[in-house]
């Protein structure tokens, strides 16, 4: 167990749609990143938060979003959904950034019918 | 930003074989991560090690930052070994940048 929890793990929506992916970091990790993995794409950076603020950006679409709200635990937001959205999103977590190790939640998969 | 390759991209083994995986990385690194993705897409962490050789049973990593690159050898290997194994190395920046992975497959 990594100490970091997904919700929900797994969703099914349609086309259109907006789902909200929820991440409750580690106890004491100040840095939440979120990734995608689709078959054709492998695993992609999105976006990290440390301590409430975002630090980097990596391939994330303008349809998706995230926050980190003060209590650290962490949201993505996907809205517009495409059938190409469909994936297995990481949350992973860190005591800081840059150079910590991260630890990964068990993920969420989300399918666009 | 950093570039990671990893090989051999496929591994087939026999239960009972060992083998090596290969990360090279293209820019200098404070640290590594090797990682196992296991049939069920669950990310297990298997090492962090900036330089050295580290060793968990039947596994075991070794990173020679100055050289760039860091190997994870797997000995006896079994079934539940299979999925995939990614490196990450960290610069100190913030993007993360995965390796494509070594995708392993232990027959019995």
């Amino acid at each position: 167990d990594s100490g970091v929890t997904q919700t929900p793990k797994h969703l099914i929506t349609a086309t259109g749609q907006r789902v909200t992916l929820r991440c409750s970091p580690r106890s004491g990790d100040l840095s939440v990143y979120w990734y995608q993995q689709s078959l054709d794409q492998g695993l992609q950076f999105l976006i990290q938060y440390y301590n409430g603020e975002e630090r980097a950006k990596g391939n994330i679409l303008e349809r998706f979003s995230a926050q980190q709200f003060p209590d650290l635990h962490s949201e993505l937001n996907l809205s517009s959904l495409e059938l190409g959205d469909s994936a297995l999103y990481f949350c992973a977590s860190s005591q800081g950034g840059g150079r910590q190790p991260q630890h990964f939640g068990d993920g969420t998969r989300l399918s666009i019918l | 930003g950093i570039q990671v390759e990893q090989s051999p991209p496929d591994l087939i083994l026999q239960e009972g074989a060992n083998s090596t995986l290969r990360c090279n990385f293209s820019d200098s690194v404070n640290n590594l991560q090797w990682f196992h993705q296991n049939p069920w897409g669950q990310l297990i962490n298997l090492f962090y090690i900036p330089s050295g050789t580290k060793q968990n049973g039947r596994l075991s990593a070794t990173t020679v930052a100055t050289e760039r690159y860091s190997l994870l050898y797997i000995s006896s290997s079994q079934t539940t070994d299979s999925g995939v194994y990614f490196c990450i190395p960290y610069t100190g920046g913030f993007k993360t940048i995965f390796g494509a992975g070594t995708r392993l497959f232990v027959k019995a």
